[in-house]
């Protein structure tokens, strides 16, 4: 089972917002996980169930998707923000996949 | 809040075991609802799962990993641990534990430590 996602940087001015892209190779996928892993620090969950913002999280994060296609919107970027996110998924058996990861940056 | 933290070597010797440990506080590792995880993450790299243990010591692990891992579990300590055997250089990496949720059709990894690094030298 296989992520891959898109692009693998994305550049944004302050105050723009973007998309980033995750594809599995399972379309029998029903949701994945999103994470925000800012640089020298661990990831952080930002998005379960395609949908649903962990705790804390602003709501300038959206998720969206649903096998094999999974979208995570930023609607207006902060300098927080500024961080890789990586996809995951869960297969059975079970065995948990990351994407390669998106780097957003500010342009 | 539940707070996850790594410790054990830095630098082991190829050929050697690495041996990790994660100390869980904040919160009760025997729990039903979640797992502990192990994941870790080669320099530069991305994300990469390595297994989990249930309270009850039950483990899944990677297939890419399966044969050199042992994930346990010690409840008295509220700890969980990492054996990884016969290390070579790509087994360098920083290693973080973290937090599982997966019940039914939810799952989530939403508590992390800090993460420890490894690096496999002689």
């Amino acid at each position: 089972v296989v992520l891959t996602q898109s692009p693998a940087t994305l550049s944004l001015s302050p105050g723009e917002g973007g998309t980033l892209s995750c594809r599995t190779s399972q379309r029998s996928t029903s949701y994945v996980a999103w994470y925000q892993q800012r640089p020298g620090q661990p990831p952080r969950l930002l998005m379960y169930d395609a949908g649903n913002r962990a705790p804390g999280v602003p709501d300038r994060f959206s998720g969206s998707g649903s096998g094999p296609d999974f979208t995570l919107t930023i609607s207006s970027l902060e300098p927080e923000d500024v961080a890789t996110y990586y996809c995951q998924q869960r297969s059975n058996r079970p065995l948990f996949t990351f994407g390669p990861g998106t780097k957003v940056d500010f342009k | 809040q539940v707070h996850l933290q790594e410790s054990g070597p830095n630098l082991v010797k190829p050929s050697q075991t690495l041996s990790l440990t994660c100390k869980v506080s904040g919160g009760s590792i025997t729990t039903d609802d979640y797992y502990w995880s192990w994941v870790r993450q080669q320099p530069g790299k991305g994300l990469d799962w390595i297994g989990y243990v249930s309270h009850t010591g039950s483990t899944y692990y990677n297939p890419s990993l399966e044969s050199r891992v042992t994930i346990s579990v010690d409840t008295s300590k509220s700890e969980f641990s990492l054996k990884l055997t016969d290390v070579t250089d790509t087994d360098t990496a920083l290693y973080y534990c973290a937090r599982t949720y997966d019940i039914s059709t939810y799952w989530f990894f939403d508590v992390w430590g800090r993460g420890t690094l490894v690096a496999v030298s002689s």
